[in-house]
């Protein structure tokens, strides 16, 4: 089946640093990826639509500005984290649009102290 | 607009007996419905799908759903559920004109299966 990765999975930074997050499709192509947010014990919060060669659109209330998507290829689409803060500490997952369905990444813990 | 809500947060059951997780949706058009399973720190494994056709949808590890129109519910059964069942399910929503694309999300239901 359709495997997306994520990478890293688990990482800690410090405040007012920046962390890039990587979604890849490894046996597939996608030309939309998704971006997620979950907090512990809530729902997946959709952050932005990725499509590759085209600008992200982030959903309302998302700061384009703090939270950098960029979807070079096919595989890869990338989240970079900006000047985070302990307030983005979160699960981030990405998944990959193919026909009528998602697959998703296994997602990236941030811990920002 | 679309939204989604499963009625139950926290679901308790013990093991081999029959579950069903609930959920309603809201839409002016028509829709896709999605399960997903999510394990402890983990992504997303789709569960199964209703996107047209019969309105019971088999899906892996022994679940079904059963698609209403009239109640606009997708609720989750399962027959006998196993302690490896133990986790949050999310119940997804996604309109035709967008074919499969964007999901919107349940809050999901966490069931803890016990011995």
């Amino acid at each position: 089946g359709a495997v997306v990765s994520q990478h890293p999975s688990w990482v800690i930074c410090k405040s007012g640093t920046s962390v890039k997050i990587e979604c890849r499709s490894l046996d597939f192509q996608a030309t939309t990826m998704f971006w997620y947010r979950q907090f512990p014990k809530q729902s997946l919060m959709l952050m932005a639509t990725s499509n590759e060669g085209s600008k992200a659109t982030y959903e309302q209330g998302v700061e384009k500005d703090k939270f950098l998507i960029n979807h070079a290829s096919l595989t890869l689409s990338t989240l970079t984290v900006t000047s985070a803060h302990p307030e983005d500490s979160s699960f981030y997952i990405c998944s990959a649009r193919v026909p009528y369905e998602q697959y998703f990444g296994p997602g990236t813990r941030l811990t920002v102290t | 607009a679309q939204s989604v809500t499963q009625l139950d947060s926290q679901v308790p059951v013990f093991e081999e007996a029959p579950v069903e997780l609930r959920c309603n949706y809201s839409s002016s058009v028509s829709v896709y419905l999605f399960w997903y399973v999510q394990y402890p720190n983990q992504g997303l494994q789709l569960l199964l799908k209703y996107l047209s056709g019969s309105t019971l949808v088999k899906g892996i590890n022994g679940f079904e759903a059963e698609f209403n129109k009239s109640q606009t519910s997708f609720h989750l059964r399962k027959p006998s559920v196993h302690i490896s069942d133990t986790a949050e399910y999310f119940c997804a929503v996604s309109d035709l004109d967008n074919q499969g694309g964007k999901l919107i999300f349940g809050q999901g239901t966490e069931l803890s299966v016990k011995p």
